[in-house]
């Protein structure tokens, strides 16, 4: 079975970092794109960052970009998601998961069960 | 880069049909065919229901259908079940390189 966890999140103060992780299990994420895609009771669902399969090509919205970098280590079955400059908006809880295809845009299939960052003094 | 527009809330009987609205732009929801919508239980992960606008994945069942016109797209539960009762959002591919989902429908089921 498939599975994704997600783990990292916690209390940060504006403007300090984290790194959140989601390590795959019955599944190889070598050449597939992966995203993060957080909620949060006020916004809702909202992308955040994709990679494509190669790992090479990364996107993300205007609300993180700058802030937020996605990464990969196939080694270890594990994507991560480096989070600073954090403000009060980006609390939330992250998803990391799986386009359909190999295109990073597709349809989310997969998800992992979230890992909840708080950002407040 | 704004979300797509739904409606905040929907409702309709058990064993009867609710359908919730997704509108965006001619640079997401009506240039392209990568719509989706998902499911979604607060604190669980979403569910996919439809892809490509109308296209179900293996599992879900033929009560969720979608489809397009113009620039929005719509989500139609049929038959509904207590289960059906969730945050429903859409989604879409926007140029360039940007993914939308939408503000969220929850559908109560009365």
């Amino acid at each position: 079975e498939v599975q994704f966890l997600e783990s990292g999140g916690g209390l940060v103060q504006p403007g300090g970092s984290l790194r959140l992780s989601c390590a795959g299990s019955g599944f190889t994420f070598n050449g597939y794109a992966m995203a993060w895609v957080r909620h949060s009771p006020v916004k809702g669902l909202e992308w955040v960052s994709s990679m494509d399969g190669s790992g090479l090509h990364t996107y993300y919205p205007d609300s993180v970009k700058d802030r937020f970098t996605i990464s990969r280590d196939d080694s270890k079955n594990t994507l991560y998601l480096l989070l600073s400059s954090l403000r009060a908006d980006d609390t939330a809880l992250y998803y990391c998961a799986k386009p359909h295809t190999n295109w990073p845009f597709d349809a989310f299939e997969m998800w992992g069960q979230g890992t909840m960052v708080t950002v407040s003094s | 880069q704004s979300a797509l527009t739904q409606p905040p809330s929907a409702s309709g009987s058990l064993g009867q049909s609710v359908t919730i609205s997704c509108t965006g732009t001619s640079n997401d929801v009506g240039r392209y065919t990568y719509v989706s919508w998902y499911q979604h239980h607060p604190g669980k992960a979403p569910k996919v229901l439809i892809y490509e606008v109308n296209k179900r994945p293996s599992g879900v069942p033929d009560r969720f259908s979608g489809s397009k016109s113009g620039n929005t797209a719509s989500l139609t539960v049929s038959g509904l079940q207590a289960d059906d009762e969730a945050d429903y959002y859409c989604s879409s591919y926007a140029a360039i390189s940007n993914y939308l989902f939408g503000s969220g429908t929850k559908v109560t089921v009365l």
